[in-house]
């Protein structure tokens, strides 16, 4: 059972269509992460987030805007995305310092 | 970029058998190399994690191998389970003003146990 939920678990969108990605962590944590997996490829951070504020920002198209309100949520504002955009979206969340990163069990996310 | 390569991309092993899976890396500067296990469907979890002041660290049937001179970190897993059959991931990053924040992933095994 993870402490890090992801909704939705799935979602199919168009080209022109802005939806949002949800992550929530339960472990008390103050750094929250976005990661995207595609198949054969390396997981590539995207956004970092240490107490509220973006520490990182891995060169991501501005069609991905991402949000923290507070410690425990982050969202992945998505429009005008591309086919090459379909992966699975990964959020983690961590204790800043010298601890791991725990994952939820991401968003599978197709561009039609 | 800093990279992380990693080999085999898929494994097969026997029941009972030593799963090892290698990675290698460039940047001198990484300090912290933890392995992730991840099966369909679900986020990696976090296996077993290293730190270059030891060459080995062993967490039950798990085990980390790291060679700093050759910039090389491997995991085996003695006595390879079915359950085991997942995508495992090495990892690693530099400590720094946000701890391990900014991970560098390799590009994943996948392990298979066969009976």
């Amino acid at each position: 059972e993870t402490g890090v939920t992801q909704t939705p678990r799935h979602l199919v969108m168009g080209m022109t269509n802005k939806k949002s990605l949800k992550c929530e962590q339960h472990l008390g944590h103050n750094a929250m992460y976005w990661y995207k997996q595609s198949a054969k490829k390396p997981l590539e951070l995207m956004f970092v987030y240490s107490l509220e504020e973006r520490v990182e920002n891995n060169s991501v198209p501005s069609r991905f805007s991402p949000e923290c309100p507070n410690s425990s949520h982050l969202f992945l504002h998505l429009h005008t995305l591309q086919p090459e955009d379909s992966a699975l979206y990964l959020c983690a969340s961590s204790l800043s310092g010298d601890q791991p990163q725990h994952f939820g069990d991401g968003t599978r996310l197709s561009i039609l | 970029q800093q990279q992380v390569k990693q080999s085999p991309q898929s494994l097969i092993v026997q029941k009972g058998g030593i799963s090892i899976i290698n990675c290698a890396y460039e940047n001198t500067a990484f300090d912290y190399f933890p392995w992730y296990q991840q099966f369909p469907g679900k986020g990696p979890a976090l296996l077993i994690a290293i730190r270059p002041d030891v060459s080995e660290k062993k967490e039950g049937r798990f085990t980390i191998s790291f060679n700093k001179s050759a910039k090389q970190f491997s995991l085996h897993i003695m006595d390879s389970q079915p359950g085991d059959s997942a995508t495992y991931f090495c990892a690693a990053s530099i400590a720094g003003n946000f701890g391990n924040e900014k991970l560098t992933f390799g590009t994943g095994t996948r392990l298979t146990i066969i009976p």
